[in-house]
């Protein structure tokens, strides 16, 4: 168990649609990071906070937005959902603002099926 | 970003040793090499890191090449459980920590 929770699990939902999903990080961790898996692009980085502010961003689509919260929980929203965002959405945490030598530690990921 | 390069795939067997190797011929002094793995519908797992010397820890060993250009993760006894994707990951001053498509182990009974 690395301590990173993702909610909800499984989401199914249809074109058009917005969802959010969610991210509570490791006790003690300030980093949260946001990657997304599909089968054919491996896992893509989308998004990094650090004590709730924005950090680095990746190739993350105008439709998503992220934030952190005070009690640095992550929340991300997709919007407009297309058949293309089907994907493992997995949330991480850090201790530090940089990797370095602070690993992430994962969560199990949300599977986004849109259909 | 520092690029990195790994074989495809790789096959062992159980109880033998593994070498997975990485290449990061771009990475710069400060960064350090950390090494994840992904089981089948897990979130990536870190397995170790290091920066100049050779690391260990309960899971595997980090070997780093003098020149920092290249590593080599080292499972000492594989197991069935050790079957996953591994990747080589280069972290350091960008927070934009990019994982390639790692390679897959598979471990042979």
């Amino acid at each position: 168990d690395s301590g990173v929770t993702q909610t909800p699990k499984h989401l199914i939902t249809a074109t058009g649609q917005r969802v959010t999903l969610r991210c509570s990080p490791r006790s003690g961790d300030l980093s949260v990071y946001w990657y997304q898996q599909s089968l054919d692009q491996g896992l893509q980085f989308l998004i990094q906070y650090y004590n709730g502010e924005e950090r680095a961003k990746g190739n993350i689509l105008e439709r998503f937005s992220a934030q952190q919260f005070p009690d640095l929980h992550s929340e991300l929203n997709l919007s407009s959902l297309e058949l293309g965002d089907s994907a493992l959405y997995f949330c991480a945490s850090s201790v530090g603002a940089r990797g370095r030598g602070s690993p992430l530690h994962f969560g199990n990921g949300t599977r986004l099926t849109v259909t | 970003d520092a690029k990195t390069t790994q074989p495809n795939s790789m096959e062992s067997n159980e109880e033998e040793p593994v070498h997975l190797p990485c290449n990061h011929s771009t990475i710069s002094g400060t960064d350090y090499i950390h090494w994840y793995r992904q089981l089948p519908s897990q979130g990536p797992e870190y397995v170790i890191h290091g920066l100049t010397s050779n690391v260990n820890n309960r899971m595997a060993s980090l070997a780093i090449a003098e020149d920092r250009k290249s590593s080599t993760l080292i499972l000492h006894r594989a197991t069935l459980r050790d079957a996953a994707v591994y990747y080589c990951v280069p972290q350091g001053g960008s927070e934009k920590l990019v994982f390639g498509k790692g390679m897959k182990l598979t471990v042979n009974p």
